[in-house]
């Protein structure tokens, strides 16, 4: 079977750096993706990890070990409008050719404090 | 915005009538999947339409059906409403065979649909 384990609900302070971690299993692994998604709206594509070591845009970093079955979303200077939901999902090989599946973790609330 | 855009945005049903959503997806983008995503949970993956043809499914059962049309629209349709079926309804468009980005999905803004 897969699955994805994440924190449910994180909070940190504004300005603070904050790591939420996801844990995974699965077959046919192709990588991790993270998404925020705000009460109310759609999910947003943060980062996409294929390959080990630390992906860096701006104020989000993401790492992967593919080894451990790990990663993580990095969030420095945290602002007040990072509060938010975070998945991870993992991409994997699907039952047919060209499909990926994604499948989604159940999401980390981040509630940034003043 | 993502340039994927859904409708409705709301919707009503009771038990046992049909819906049908749609998606109009980024203009170029191969690819569409649509998501069931239930309140305080995770987006599940429902199906994936690549060049109009069903090539992956989740864990939904056959009354939860699609169609994917050349002009980068698609729908979702399902039969028999059942109570578990309220929950937000998310379409994502994505352009399989591109490099860089390969998986970033960009999703719409949801249908919320209430089953009672």
């Amino acid at each position: 079977g897969q699955s994805l384990e994440q924190p449910s609900e994180v909070t940190a302070v504004e300005g603070a750096i904050v790591q939420i971690n996801c844990t995974y299993q699965t077959s046919g692994f192709y990588g991790l993706s993270w998404y925020q998604q705000h009460d109310g709206g759609a999910p947003t594509f943060l980062s996409y990890n294929a390959l080990d070591g630390l992906e860096e845009t701006g104020r989000f970093s993401s790492f992967l070990s593919r080894s451990d079955s790990y990663g993580y979303l990095l969030l420095q200077e945290l602002q007040m409008k990072d509060s938010a939901s975070y998945f991870c999902a993992v991409t994997r090989r699907g039952n047919s050719g060209g499909y990926q599946k994604v499948t989604f973790g159940t999401g980390t609330k981040l509630q940034v404090i003043p | 915005e993502t340039g994927v855009t859904q409708s409705p945005t709301h919707l009503i049903k009771t038990r046992g009538q049909q819906v049908t959503l749609r998606c109009s997806s980024q203009s170029g983008h191969n690819t569409v999947s649509w998501y069931q995503q239930a309140l305080g949970q995770g987006p599940q993956f429902i199906f994936q339409y690549y060049r109009e043809e069903e090539n992956g499914r989740g864990n939904f059962p056959p009354r939860f059906s699609g169609l994917q049309f050349p002009n980068y629209s698609s729908e979702l349709n399902v039969n028999a409403l059942e109570l578990d079926d309220s929950a937000l309804y998310l379409c994502a468009s994505t352009s399989l065979g591109t490099s860089r980005k390969r998986n970033e999905q960009f999703f719409g803004p949801g249908t919320r649909l209430t089953v009672l």
